[in-house]
């Protein structure tokens, strides 16, 4: 079983709705999480960075985590087309910077 | 100027041949790391490097080597290519504190 699991999609949507991805996780050292965006043929970019529980918010972004339940979401409002794109998750522990990614969701929402 | 930039864009190459894959960063920062990326698989970490003088073998180094030629220069080679090794390679760098930058990716095609 892998450390993160990911659901790799893909997940079609009409423009305007609200996205939900979500990543599980068995490793409770985890303590920082992040998710990037991939588009097809570029590099991640930095979309969220939390610590630990809770919620952060970033204009049409959420992020969420609840540790407990080693589950992490990533919610998009009001979704555009220019959100097609591959989404990963990411999480480490306080030791230092070493990532571990899920395999990524592939979203594709439709004019 | 893209922060994180990475020659070449696209290789193809044969089996049994050496190829160098190059990182450059200017964000200044002293972790760099190269992690290759298959579908379905997320990124996995070939190897990582916290300064100059240090050098670390991440999940996947087999097959493959680097040099630190200095803070801003990360260099990934494969020593004799394999049809395997045919990925998506991305480049990555951090500071202490931070989360992982990565550069656009060189598309490796090894015949």
């Amino acid at each position: 079983q892998k450390e993160v699991e990911q659901d790799p999609g893909p997940l079609s949507v009409p423009e305007g709705a609200i996205v939900s991805l979500n990543c599980t996780y068995s490793n409770s050292a985890f303590q920082y999480f992040m998710w990037y965006r991939q588009y097809s043929r570029k590099g991640p970019e930095l979309l969220m960075y939390t610590y630990s529980s809770g919620n952060k918010e970033d204009g049409r972004f959420t992020a969420q985590v609840d540790k407990s339940s080693k589950y992490i979401s990533l919610f998009i409002r009001d979704s555009q087309p220019s959100d097609s794109a591959t989404y990963l998750c990411a999480m480490r522990n306080n030791a230092g910077n070493m990532l571990t990614f899920g395999g990524g969701t592939r979203l594709m929402v439709k004019p | 100027d893209a922060d994180v930039t990475q020659t070449p864009r696209n290789r193809i190459t044969k089996t049994g041949k050496r190829i160098m894959l190059e990182c450059s960063q200017t964000k200044g920062h002293d972790r760099m790391y190269w992690y290759r990326q298959d579908p379905g698989l997320g990124l996995r970490l070939i190897y990582y490097s916290f300064d100059v003088k240090d050098i670390n073998k991440g999940e996947i180094s087999d097959g493959y080597s680097v040099s630190r030629q200095a803070q801003a220069k990360f260099s990934l080679s494969l020593e004799s290519a394999i049809p395997n090794q045919t990925a998506l390679y991305f480049c990555a760098t951090s500071s202490a504190s931070e989360t992982q930058y990565f550069g656009p990716g060189t598309r490796l095609l090894v015949l």
